[in-house]
């Protein structure tokens, strides 16, 4: 169990590019999410995948936004036409099936994104 | 639309002494409730839970208090020590299952030597 891997750690684009995070879940896992976090704030939900299928999506989300979790294993983020408004943290969590006592998740180190 | 709140932006402790960090929920439909931990170019490593069937859950130095009719919520680290400077989340969830977590803005706990 190598914990939840994220690639890369860091991204400095120009505004206008399109960018794309890959995140490596703990292999077990069958739910993994993506949370944002900006400076002063906690991690904001973007979105949320059960296995392959992509559950839920935050309705503050752009469509500019993309997330894809091929054969239920890695995941990943794609910004398109990146706004200054997009540099962020971009965290990626997993957790094993559900359970009364099995609500933790657990956090990769992150894609701290720049956008020039 | 803030679920989660937490007031205080920093607290600062000497070592030692106990650190009582606070949280605020909004959404009485959360049924589970988490703190997280975080270091500088890391993401958050979970730290402690509890349920809302209950009051307290306590781990080592870390204690959590649950109060579901003030949908409130505190961590107490007693003793508090140097190591344990970070930025401290409060989360909450409803219902076991996918739903998404719901973090606070954080709270830095800075802990003197």
């Amino acid at each position: 169990d190598t914990g939840v891997s994220q690639n890369p750690r860091h991204k400095i684009t120009k505004r206008g590019q399109n960018v794309t995070f890959r995140c490596d879940p703990i292999s077990e896992h069958n739910r993994l999410y993506w949370y944002r976090q900006t400076l002063g704030q906690g991690p904001e939900f973007l979105t949320y995948f059960q296995n392959e299928a992509q559950l839920e999506k935050s309705r503050l989300l752009s469509d500019r936004f993309s997330a894809e979790r091929p054969k239920g294993s890695f995941s990943t983020l794609e910004i398109q036409r990146t706004e200054q408004g997009d540099s962020a943290m971009y965290l990626c969590a997993t957790r094993d099936a559900p359970s009364a006592t099995n609500e933790k998740l657990f956090f990769g180190s992150g894609t701290q994104l720049s956008v020039l | 639309d803030q679920q989660v709140k937490q007031n205080s932006p920093s607290l600062s402790v000497q070592e030692g002494r106990i650190s009582i960090l606070n949280c605020d929920y909004t959404n009485s439909m959360f049924d589970y409730f988490l703190w997280y931990k975080k270091y500088p170019a890391e993401g958050p490593t979970f730290l402690i839970s509890i349920s809302s069937i209950k009051d307290k859950n306590e781990d080592g130095r870390f204690t959590v208090f649950l109060n579901k009719s003030a949908k409130h919520l505190s961590l107490h680290i007693v003793p508090s020590q140097p190591g344990d400077s970070a930025v401290y989340f409060c989360a909450a969830s409803r219902g076991t299952g996918g739903f998404k977590t719901i973090f606070g803005a954080g709270t830095r706990l800075f802990v003197k030597a």
